[in-house]
């Protein structure tokens, strides 16, 4: 079974730059997750979708960040514009839905460095 | 909130030896999952407790869940420098989950 696959793996960006980040999750799964880690620190959700719709998007910063679930499959997050204090990791995992509770599996990630 | 609290943040340890990791929370809990994340990588799911059971195990790794005292505890059998990572608990409601801030895990070979 393929995992969960995200891309790019490293961005570089300047302050006020925009970006954005794909995440593909294992066939089946209704759950997706995007979250932020700073160095450090657990990851921290950021917005939940179940199939295509947002389930919890409580910590997601609106003014600049937006993440949206087409079709109820792949995933994009996008910041714009960027901060110094976006740099982070950004995880995309996935989960089943119906029956739980499930395990999350999670992509590598997307390193991303403002400067 | 329901974000797990994991103690110590970091700790130090021989090959062979084992290794205990504690997880606190202050909200009711459907379940509570046990993760691992190696430098520069994803995390890795090890292990899920439902509430109303009160131990696992799965290979070297034993957990137990105290939902009256909402605390749990990793216990990692005979250590190898492959188990050297950060561990994350993450209770959760559901299919919402609320990961802390880790327990670095250094196994010294």
């Amino acid at each position: 079974e393929a995992g969960v696959a995200q891309s790019p793996r490293y961005k570089i960006i300047e302050k006020r730059q925009s970006v954005a980040f794909w995440c593909n999750p294992i066939s089946g799964h209704a759950t997706l997750y995007w979250y932020q880690q700073i160095l450090g620190q657990g990851p921290k959700l950021l917005i939940q979708f179940q199939n295509n719709g947002v389930v919890d998007d409580s910590q997601l910063p609106k003014d600049r960040f937006s993440a949206e679930r087409l079709k109820g499959v792949d995933s994009t997050l996008k910041i714009q514009p960027a901060k110094l204090e976006d740099s982070a990791v950004y995880l995309c995992a996935s989960s089943l839905l119906v029956g739980g509770p499930y395990e999350q599996y999670f992509g590598p990630g997307t390193r991303l460095t403002v400067t | 909130s329901q974000q797990g609290e994991e103690d110590p943040q970091a700790l130090s340890i021989q090959e062979g030896e084992n290794a205990t990791m504690n997880c606190s929370y202050k909200t009711s809990i459907n379940n509570l999952q046990w993760y691992r994340q190696n430098s520069g990588r994803g995390l890795v799911h090890l292990i899920l407790i439902r509430s109303n059971e009160r131990e696992k195990h799965s290979g070297r790794l034993r957990v137990t869940l105290d939902t009256s005292k909402k605390s749990s505890s990793l216990l990692i059998t005979a250590s190898r420098a492959a188990d050297t990572a950060s561990y994350f608990c993450a209770p959760a409601t559901g299919n919402q989950f609320y990961f802390g801030t880790g327990t670095s895990l250094t196994v010294i070979p």
